[in-house]
């Protein structure tokens, strides 16, 4: 079975500089989330979009922005990278399911290093 | 604000040995809870989602169950490849579509032979 794609798998840049995490959402599936996972951490949800808008907003710097595209992958944009951003960052994606429901599926996630 | 707590933080089982990991949540309106099982380094893996109290899924070696209050995740007769982190999550009722999840802090689980 298909599964969420994320591009790329590994990323490292130095401080102050910019990046762009990319996903490719299940197919059929019209949401996508991201989630920023921490060193011994559990996710921690960052924004989320339905059918190409916002819908939900977590604890996500002014640093980084997302958008949907109308094949519904995603891009995430950090720039001025701080030693702190060095995180696995998952996408996950959702069908809207029973009782509305979104169970999310997660790619294998990128882990980005800021040296 | 959601909250979800689990216990224990780690647990260390010989092959075959059945335990019980708990999940607690508070949640305004509960949409769903879920359970994913993550690898080191690896995206979370779905295994379960349930809906209301009185609720039970299975699979294999793995049985979740819901309260109003917690979850359990039931290990049966477990084997080393059941070795990983166990995560559970709560949604909350907001809206229509992208809901966030909220993690608890996730049991490892160490099976050995």
């Amino acid at each position: 079975a298909a599964g969420v794609i994320q591009s790329p798998r590994h990323l490292i840049k130095e401080k102050r500089e910019t990046a762009t995490l990319k996903c490719y959402p299940i197919p059929r599936h019209d949401t996508v989330y991201w989630y920023q996972q921490g060193p011994g951490q559990d996710p921690q949800f960052l924004i989320s979009f339905y059918e190409k808008m916002q819908s939900d907003k977590g604890s996500i710097p002014d640093r980084f922005s997302a958008q949907q595209f109308s094949d519904y992958h995603s891009e995430l944009n950090m720039s001025s990278l701080e030693l702190g951003d060095s995180a696995l960052y998952f996408c996950a994606s959702s069908p809207i399911g029973r009782k509305g429901t979104d169970t999310q599926y997660f790619g294998p996630g990128t882990r980005l290093t800021v040296l | 604000e959601d909250q979800v707590t689990q216990s224990p933080e780690a647990l260390r089982l010989q092959e075959g040995e059945s335990s019980s990991l708990n999940c607690s949540y508070t949640v305004s309106g509960l949409r769903g809870l879920f359970w994913y099982r993550q690898d080191p380094g690896k995206g979370p893996e779905f295994l379960f989602t349930l809906y209301s109290a009185g609720e039970e899924k299975e699979k294999e070696r793995l049985k979740a169950t819901l309260t109003k209050k917690e979850s359990f995740l039931h290990i049966t007769a477990p084997k080393p490849e059941d070795s990983a982190t166990y995560l559970c999550a709560v949604q909350a009722m907001i809206k229509a579509a992208g809901n966030k999840l909220t993690f608890g802090g996730g049991t490892r689980v160490l099976v050995k032979p």
